[in-house]
């Protein structure tokens, strides 16, 4: 089955700068690469996602890239917010039903 | 807009009793997915059903088993419960089966086994 591995586990920056949380995946027919936000106590929340078709998508302060040789994406949150503080998880699917997640990417924003 | 409704949000039960997690999808989804996360985990994917067939299963041990209704509503039931069986149950729903990439969480059922 897929693996999906995850980095880092924990992650500080400043308000105002940038985070990068990179995953890799092994299985090469994995072709819908979705990134959670989860705050505590609730469930996750789909901020972006990417088709092997593409290889980078923007929303805003958010952005993913997808290198399908190296078989790793990467999430990009540019001007961190303190709202922004939360567990990042990535994930893989082939078929779009089951998902593979990462381990996930604890993100703290210090005022 | 409506989302994913899952009850009990917490739950506590005790070794060997069963338990019963319902989720209600997104008017319209057809698609519902079962996963448990355990503390500092990340979630695991245990079992989905489509139109109400079971559609893939993953690590969903055999003392747990869950359906689809009528009305695409959802229950995992879990039997003979163990401390191991603790974690956050999240449910989720899609449109179509694989069509429509990315679905949506709700917000989880606590489940304890004291």
């Amino acid at each position: 089955g897929e693996n999906v591995e995850q980095h880092p586990s924990t992650l500080s920056v400043q308000e105002g700068d940038s985070a990068v949380i990179k995953c890799t995946y092994s299985d090469s027919a994995s072709n819908y690469f979705p990134w959670y936000k989860q705050e505590l106590g609730k469930g996750p929340q789909l901020i972006i996602d990417i088709r092997s078709n593409v290889g980078e998508k923007k929303d805003q302060r958010i952005a993913v890239t997808l290198n399908k040789t190296a078989k790793h994406f990467s999430l990009h949150i540019t001007e961190t917010q303190p709202e922004d503080s939360a567990v990042y998880f990535c994930a893989a699917s082939l078929t779009g039903n089951q998902f593979y997640f990462g381990t996930g990417t604890s993100l703290t924003v210090i005022p | 807009a409506a989302g994913v409704i899952q009850s009990p949000r917490h739950l506590i039960k005790e070794k060997r009793e069963t338990a019963t997690l319902k989720c209600y999808p997104i008017p319209r989804h057809d698609t519902v997915y079962w996963y448990q996360q355990g503390p500092g985990q990340d979630p695991q994917f245990l079992i989905s059903f489509y139109e109400k067939m079971q559609s893939d299963k993953g690590s969903i041990p055999d003392r747990f088993s869950a359906q689809q209704f009528s009305d695409y509503h959802s229950e995992l039931n879990m039997s003979s419960l163990e401390l191991g069986d603790s974690a956050l149950y999240f449910c989720a729903s899609s449109l179509g089966r694989g069509r429509n990439y990315g679905y949506t969480f709700g917000s989880g059922t606590r489940l304890t086994v004291v």
